[in-house]
């Protein structure tokens, strides 16, 4: 396995332009979930799929936020009309159901956003 | 809805002493529970998990931790620290069985080893 990837790792932009991230699971999960963690927290949840189905979506995630996982393998992150209280760390994890017991979920290493 | 607690945001210890790190969760049902890793620089790596069974679990690098149901409590462990455990550690609770498997994070404390 060659970890749960994220691109870019670092994004910097202007207040009401529009970003996309991209989370790459490792090979072969098929649970995917986006967290965000700000300076001095821990992460918190935002959104969840199962291969393509998106089945959790935390009250943090506005209408300024949509997230897709269309075949099922990686998964984007958009946010419309960015905001300075959207900067944070935008983190990416990845399981697999049926390896028994409870699941582990995998992080990537996150792409940092900062709103100007 | 879950909460988790971890009551110290900086501890500083020096090489050798032993490490305990609190973490308490607010749920009312069965949990599952976790202590993550941070490295500087790095992501976050799972230590170790308890989900049933011993309620002592160990982990990777001699952590380990305990689960006191009666408490709410999921205490990190080692009994000798070393420099290279400076890092920030994350408690985290999911509910067991309830189809549910977003984490609920503390939010942190930071490990300064020093030599």
């Amino acid at each position: 396995d060659t970890g749960v990837s994220q691109d870019p790792r670092h994004k910097i932009t202007k207040r009401g332009q529009n970003v996309t991230f991209r989370c790459d699971p490792i090979s072969e999960h098929n649970r995917l979930y986006w967290y965000r963690q700000t300076l001095g927290q821990g992460p918190e949840f935002l959104t969840y799929f199962q291969n393509e189905a998106q089945l959790e979506k935390s009250r943090l995630l506005s209408d300024r936020f949509s997230a897709e996982r269309p075949k099922g393998s990686f998964s984007t992150l958009e946010i419309q009309r960015t905001e300075q209280g959207d900067s944070a760390m935008y983190l990416c994890a990845s399981s697999s159901s049926g390896t028994g017991g409870v699941e582990t979920q995998y992080f990537g290493p996150g792409t940092r956003l900062l709103v100007l | 809805a879950q909460s988790v607690s971890q009551h110290n945001h900086h501890v500083i210890l020096s090489e050798a002493a032993s490490l305990e790190l609190g973490c308490n969760y607010s749920y009312g049902g069965t949990v599952n529970l976790f202590w993550y890793v941070q490295y500087p620089g790095q992501h976050l790596q799972l230590l170790l998990k308890y989900f049933s069974g011993d309620p002592l679990v160990k982990g990777i690098k001699g952590f380990e931790a305990e689960f006191i149901k009666s408490k709410f409590s999921f205490n990190l462990r080692k009994p000798s620290v070393q420099w290279s455990d400076t890092a920030e550690y994350f408690c985290a609770v999911n509910p067991s069985g309830a189809g549910s498997y977003q984490l609920t994070f503390g939010k942190g404390t930071k490990l300064s080893v020093i030599p």
